[in-house]
């Protein structure tokens, strides 16, 4: 069965960039493509983008070009940077495997936004 | 963008219950829809793919049908551990996948 796990700081200043990385376990990363979703705090979930093995990436246009999504098919991981940050950014960021629905899912990490 | 409205937002039913949440498209997504299970604390898990088709390990009492604009989710006989926040998610509008906003399942 396929493991995801984020990893990255659990907090980033305001106008930084957040950066996370999902390391996958159990199976390729040529198998799915992977997504970053991410939920504030007792609120909805946001779908924020996905990659494929070949780089080929697509993101939510309402975070407009503030997001990027790289993978490293050598080390199995996906990553995820975020320009510009505010408090708005806070929430549980997960990674997922799947590009239209969501198979497998890590544990979330929070990442707070604060000076 | 496509807004998807989950009804109801909160729902407290018994053990052994028939439980069914809908979800309203904004326009015509055919079956590009799915549902998730969010337990406290706990990431979601996709239970339901493409409005009917169940997850692979997932239970046969949860099921999904639909397709257009209304949609429904339904629990046939509610059990303790289903106690979770529902979503439904669309894909049709892409890159611009939605989920609702969410019903939080009580007992």
């Amino acid at each position: 069965q396929v493991q995801l796990q984020e990893s990255g700081p659990r907090l980033v200043k305001p106008s930084e960039t957040l950066s996370l990385t999902c390391t996958v376990s159990g199976g390729s990363i040529s198998s799915y493509y992977w997504s970053w979703i991410r939920q504030p705090p007792g609120k909805g979930l946001e779908w924020i983008g996905y990659i494929y093995y070949n780089g080929n990436t697509k993101s939510n246009p309402s975070l407009k070009s503030r997001v990027t999504i790289s993978v490293d098919t050598s080390k199995n991981q996906f990553s995820l940077k975020l320009t510009s940050v505010t408090a708005a950014d806070t929430a549980f960021y997960y990674c997922a495997a799947g590009g239209v629905r969501f198979h497998y899912w890590g544990q979330g990490t929070l990442v707070t936004v604060s000076s | 963008d496509i807004q998807m409205t989950q009804s109801p937002s909160s729902l407290s039913a018994s053990v052994g219950d028939r439980v069914t949440i809908t979800c309203q498209a904004s326009q015509d997504i055919s079956n590009y829809l799915n549902w998730y299970q969010q337990r406290p604390g706990k990431a979601p898990k996709l239970l339901i793919y493409d409005a009917f088709n169940l997850e692979t390990g997932v239970p046969s009492r949860f099921s999904g049908r639909g397709s257009g604009t209304h949609f429904s989710f339904t629990i046939s006989s509610l059990q303790p551990e289903d106690i979770a926040t529902y979503y439904c998610q669309q894909y049709d509008d892409v890159p611009f996948y939605t989920f609702g906003q969410g019903t939080k399942l009580e007992i």
